[in-house]
C-alpha cells in the first residue's frame, strides 16, 4: 500500500533535548511537507521540500530543521530553541509538476510530541 | 497575506440532518479551496475541493459552494450520519503552487 508513514507516534522528550521526527513516504511525490497542528488552529506550515537537497522555510520555521537527502525521506528535528514544541506534527506529501498535481495532500497519521 | 476564518468551532446536528460549515478568506486572488476531514488520532485527507471557475460542487451526500463577491465558501453535508464525526478544515491558496492558509477547524459531532 502506497502512503506516508510518521514515527514515532508518541515521544515524550525532556526540555532542552533535540528530536527527530520521521516522515517516509512510498508514493513517488515530489513535495513534502511538515506542519505543526495545535488546539483550536489551522494547520500552519513550518518547512516543505519540493525536490532533494532543497527545502524552504514555512511561516513558523524557528527552532526546527529539516533534511531531505533522499526523495523518499523528509526528517523533522525539533530543537531546543522551539519555545513551545509540545503539538501534533504532520508530515504530508504532494505531487507537483505533472497533470496529476491537483493540490491534494496527502497526510501521514500524525506524531504528537510532549515535552516535559 | 491570506487569512482564512472557519465557523462554527463546534457544530453538534441530529443524526440524518444536514450540517453547514462556512470559511471567509481575504484575498480575492485565491483560486483553490478545499476542504480536509480529520478523523481522531489520523491525518487530514481531502473530501471535496473547488476551484474559483466554478461555483457549486456535489460529491454524494457532500457539497462545496463559493461565492467569489463575498469571498466565502461552504461545505454542506447531507443526510448526516455517525462516521461524519470529525473535525473539518477548510483551506484556500492562490497561484499554482498550492501552499495552503487553513481555518481553524470546526468539531462536527452526529448526535444519534
Amino acid at each position: 500500500d502506497g502512503g506516508i508513514t510518521q514515527s514515532p507516534k508518541y515521544l515524550f522528550r525532556k526540555e532542552g533535548q533535540n528530536v527527530t521526527l520521521s516522515c517516509e513516504q512510498n508514493l513517488n511525490h515530489d513535495a513534502m511537507y511538515w506542519y505543526r497542528q495545535d488546539p483550536g488552529q489551522g494547520l500552519r506550515l513550518i518547512y516543505y521540500s519540493q525536490i532533494v537537497n532543497d527545502f524552504q522555510k514555512g511561516d513558523i520555521a524557528e527552532g526546527y530543521s529539516v533534511s531531505r537527502e533522499k526523495k523518499e525521506s523528509f526528517p523533522l528535528t525539533v530543537t531546543s530553541a522551539q519555545k513551545n514544541p509540545t503539538a501534533f506534527y504532520l508530515c504530508a506529501s504532494r505531487v507537483i509538476g505533472t497533470s496529476k498535481d491537483t493540490g491534494e495532500l496527502f497526510f501521514g497519521e500524525g506524531s504528537r510530541l510532549t515535552v516535559l | 497575506g491570506e487569512n482564512v476564518e472557519q465557523h462554527p468551532s463546534t457544530l453538534s446536528v441530529q443524526e440524518g440532518d444536514s450540517a453547514v460549515i462556512k470559511c471567509t478568506y481575504s484575498d480575492s486572488a485565491s483560486n483553490y479551496f478545499p476542504w480536509y476531514k480529520q478523523e481522531l488520532g489520523k491525518g487530514p485527507q481531502l473530501i471535496i475541493d473547488i476551484r474559483s471557475n466554478v461555483g457549486e460542487k456535489k460529491d454524494q451526500r457532500i457539497a462545496v459552494t463559493l461565492n467569489k463577491t463575498a469571498k466565502h465558501f461552504s461545505l454542506h453535508i447531507t443526510e448526516t450520519q455517525p462516521e461524519d464525526s470529525a473535525v473539518y478544515f477548510c483551506a484556500a491558496s492562490l497561484g499554482g503552487n498550492y501552499q495552503l492558509i487553513w481555518g481553524a477547524g470546526t468539531k462536527l459531532i452526529i448526535k444519534p
